[in-house]
């Protein structure tokens, strides 16, 4: 089964507002990241957490992460039609391996 | 610097046929993985390898072998191709898997149907 389960599994929003995908986990971690899929594109890092950190921003960007819930949510603010795409969580757990969930489509109407 | 490559972006194969999908990384990075995308499943983990010499399964590795000969390359093969294994298939390698700054780099896909 995943390890990643993003919810929810598609959003549409207009532009210029903001996008909030959230992801759940089952086990420990050592980090969790973030990454975007352009469609029929490979995956694209955008972000990391370590499993000591709870938030994280980097430019448009802001991550959160509660261990103990198992969830970390992944905020795009002021949302562009670029931003479209498929956005994927993935912990990396205490075996070293990168389970993706399912992920989340995010269209963004101009 | 190209990255992670994968040969090649395209291949149809008939049930039972084997072949050897290619990534090289030319990083220097240790951690390199396969993954399988199918539509509505996200990416699954086939096998992944955290150096050479060291491979190891991950959630779906029926069917597929892989071998690290060298740090660069991680082939990925298909013993006796089934319909099922159609699907699309992504290398990625990281610096390292012990470090919390364990980013992916990911390759351009190869999208494979076995018919």
């Amino acid at each position: 089964s995943q390890q990643g389960e993003e919810d929810p599994q598609a959003l549409s929003i207009q532009e210029g507002e903001n996008a909030t995908m959230n992801c759940s986990y089952k086990t420990s971690i050592n980090n969790l990241q973030w990454y975007r899929q352009n469609s029929g594109r490979g995956l694209v890092h955008l972000i990391l957490i370590r499993s000591n950190e709870r938030e994280k921003h980097s430019g448009r960007l802001r991550v959160t992460l509660d261990t103990s819930k198992k969830s970390s949510s992944l905020l795009i603010t002021a949302s562009r039609a670029a931003d479209t795409a498929s956005y994927f969580c993935a912990p990396f757990d205490r075996t070293y391996k990168y389970i993706f969930g399912t992920g989340t489509r995010l269209k963004v109407l101009a | 610097n190209a990255g992670v490559t994968q040969t090649p972006k395209f291949q149809v194969l008939k049930t039972g046929q084997s072949m050897t999908l290619q990534c090289a990384q030319d990083m220097n990075h240790e951690y390199m993985s396969w993954y399988r995308q199918d539509p509505g499943m996200g990416l699954r983990l086939i096998h992944y390898s955290v150096g050479a010499g060291i491979t190891d399964q991950g959630e779906v590795p029926n069917g597929y072998n892989v071998s690290r000969s060298t740090t660069e390359d991680f082939p990925l093969r298909l013993l006796s191709a089934a319909p099922s294994q159609t699907s699309v298939y992504f290398c990625a390698s990281s610096r390292d898997w012990g470090l919390a700054k364990n980013i992916q780099y990911f390759g351009a896909g190869t999208r494979l149907s076995v018919l």
